[in-house]
């Protein structure tokens, strides 16, 4: 079992729908990444979080520690957002700053 | 600002044949990372540099992989000799802190025949 697990594996939207992408994981960690990888792109960080709640634009992300669970949630979704997102968490223990990735979810979001 | 490169984008090569990576992270960023996607698999770590020093390289996966980072600046990964197994997408990462947004470069694809 991955210590990184993600769902749904993938998922498919109709434009302007709310759409949630679930992280959970299994380790104590001191931060938790939301990446965004487009087709033939490169990865770009979207969020990091340690607690709480950050928005920017029409994404928002949430952490639940104690839960060991994090949500990333698209408001009004455009075909645009269609990519992998992918979450990623730095371990708790020490100077170790290497993050464990989640498999990543493959979004569709169609006009 | 220039964001991470890597170089090259794609490479092509036989088994046995030796390939060397390069990442050159954002200017001032002291953390160097270096990941491996293979196919159908998560992203996973190799290692992390301070500087030219290697503060973690425990994703290495065997002594055909040399990482280098000489005066901090640029980093090379270099492969030799080359398995199948090595084939995927290499992405290298910097940040300015340890606990800082790491920031991903394109990576290179790497195929080996």
């Amino acid at each position: 079992k991955n210590e990184v697990e993600q769902s749904p594996q993938n998922l498919t939207a109709q434009e302007g729908e709310f759409i949630t992408i679930n992280c959970s994981y299994s380790v104590g960690i001191s931060a938790l990444h939301w990446l965004q990888q487009h087709p033939g792109g490169g990865i770009v960080s979207l969020f990091m979080l340690s607690s709480g709640k950050k928005k920017h634009g029409r994404l928002i992300a949430t952490i639940n520690i104690q839960e060991k669970h994090s949500s990333l949630h698209i408001t009004a979704s455009h075909p645009r957002d269609s990519a992998v997102y992918i979450c990623a968490v730095r371990s708790l223990y020490g100077a170790n700053s290497k993050l464990t990735f989640g498999k990543g979810i493959t979004l569709s979001v169609r006009p | 600002e220039a964001g991470v490169t890597q170089f090259p984008s794609h490479s092509v090569i036989e088994k046995g044949q030796t390939v060397t990576l390069r990442c050159d992270p954002i200017s001032g960023h002291d953390n160097l990372y270096w990941y491996r996607r293979v196919m159908g698999k998560e992203i996973k770590f190799l290692l992390h540099f301070v500087k030219e020093s290697k503060q973690d390289e425990s994703g290495m996966p065997n002594n055909r992989f040399l990482a280098e980072r000489t005066g901090g600046t640029y980093s090379t990964l270099k492969v030799q000799p080359a398995e199948l197994e090595d084939s995927g997408v290499y992405f290298c990462a910097s940040s300015q802190g340890w606990a800082d947004t790491q920031y991903f470069g394109p990576g290179t694809r790497l195929t080996v025949l």
